[in-house]
């Protein structure tokens, strides 16, 4: 069974540039988050899809980061513009109980 | 929201057993997880409990109390592989929130 994909895995951008990471879930899971997670931290939920709705979002930055779910399927999350202290690890997970993890996009903003 | 609480770290001998407490506060509960992560890797899922009491996998149980907010997680025979962070996560409604985790080292 192929796991969560994410890409890219690592990205590098100078403060007040834009970037996206996408993520594609496993195949028949209709939840879907995105995490950031910094050095040190445990991973906070930045938002919460229930196939393409949201479901929970209370703790995205929506001033600079914004997300989608298309057709309930892949998921893009942007951030615009980025800031020194977004630097972190996203990770995107998908489930029906349990939470599956892609590798991540370890983003370092400069 | 979610109160999620567990130590930040804890050190053990290989062969030995340790133990790991998450204590929580939230409404609508609907699931707590221990997952395990190795350094610069992602999480990956190692139990789930949703009734109290023990649930048992290999070398490892998980453990739980709805009526005190609490579960742990048990390591028994310690490998040195098991040295990593291991995270906490409850589950209300519909909303997955993650600890701090706790770091373990195993030392020889």
């Amino acid at each position: 069974e192929a796991g969560v994909a994410q890409s890219p895995r690592y990205k590098i951008i100078e403060k007040r540039q834009s970037v996206a990471f996408w993520c594609n879930p496993i195949s028949g899971h209709a939840t879907l988050y995105w995490y950031q997670q910094i050095l040190g931290q445990g991973p906070k939920l930045l938002i919460q899809f229930q196939n393409n709705g949201v479901v929970d979002d209370s703790q995205l930055p929506k001033d600079r980061f914004s997300a989608e779910r298309l057709k309930g399927v892949d998921s893009t999350l942007k951030i615009q513009p980025a800031k020194l202290e977004d630097s972190a690890v996203y990770l995107c997970a998908s489930s029906e109980t349990e939470a599956f993890f892609g590798q991540g996009t370890r983003l370092t903003v400069v | 929201g979610q109160n999620i609480d567990q130590p930040t770290e804890m050190t053990a001998t290989e062969g030995a057993i340790v133990q790991i407490n998450c204590t929580y506060q939230t409404s609508g509960f609907n699931g707590l997880f221990w997952y395990q992560q190795h350094a610069g890797e992602a999480p990956t899922f190692l139990s789930y409990n949703v009734l109290d009491g023990l649930e048992e996998k290999g070398r490892f149980s998980s453990f739980l109390s709805r009526s005190k907010g609490y579960s742990y997680l048990l390591l028994k025979e310690l490998q040195m592989k098991d040295s990593a962070s291991y995270l906490c996560a409850v589950r209300n409604d519909y909303k997955l929130s993650f600890g701090a985790g706790t770091t373990v080292t195993v030392r020889a």
